[in-house]
């Protein structure tokens, strides 16, 4: 079955440095999408990637989707306090969406 | 506002007894997920559904049970065959498989 890989597991940074997770997969993948869990919140969806090579933005959030479509990152450019909380990719699967284990970034000011 | 509702937030049981979990949307969405999160994990998936009176089981269903009898309402059972039942539980809809998913506020669960 698929599986889905995230790296790192845990990431402390400093306010103002950069922050970036991998998620990688055992399969070619047809999407994916990231979502954020604030600390005791549930998970809002952050973006969707389709296009293989794709890359968005969102205000100091960078995501893009691997050539091969096996594997996506999100970038986070000065990250602030807010940027706290865990980050998962999903991968889509048959009618479901597989999260994967999720990277906790913890930002000390 | 349109939204995800689950109820309740906190919720107490004595080990062996069944208890539901409800989790309501109006966003007018065809499918509806469970998800449970263990403290430091992600998510795995109990059921899903993708029309009214229609489910299908994730990849941890073994002792829960769940119904579809209207759009809006995709309730979760926790019976006493599940045999670690407390964690955070979380609802979700979506219109279709290829777009995001809006979560509900999650319900924890404590069996004592």
């Amino acid at each position: 079955g698929q599986q889905v890989m995230q790296i790192p597991q845990y990431q402390h940074v400093q306010e103002g440095e950069d922050f970036t997770t991998y998620c990688n997969s055992s399969t070619t993948l047809s999407n994916i999408q990231w979502y954020k869990q604030r600390p005791g919140g549930h998970p809002v969806f952050l973006i969707q990637l389709v296009k293989s090579g794709e890359v968005k933005k969102q205000k100091r959030l960078t995501f893009q989707f691997g050539e091969a479509k096996k594997n996506s990152s999100l970038h986070i450019t000065a990250t602030q306090t807010t940027d706290v909380g865990t980050y998962f990719c999903a991968p889509s699967g048959t009618y479901k969406y597989i999260f994967g284990t999720g990277t906790r970034l913890k930002v000390l000011a | 506002d349109g939204g995800i509702t689950q109820s309740p937030k906190y919720l107490f049981r004595k080990e062996g007894q069944n208890v539901t979990l409800s989790c309501e949307q109006n966003l007018n969405h065809d499918a509806m997920y469970w998800y449970r999160q263990d403290p430091g994990q992600g998510l795995r998936l109990i059921y899903y559904s993708q029309i009214v009176n229609d489910f299908q089981k994730g990849d941890i269903a073994e002792g829960y049970s769940v119904s579809r009898e209207k759009k809006e309402s995709f309730p979760l059972t926790v019976t006493s065959a599940q045999k670690n039942p407390t964690a955070f539980y979380l609802c979700a809809s979506s219109t279709g498989v290829n777009y995001g998913y809006t979560f509900g506020s999650g319900t924890r669960l404590t069996v004592v």
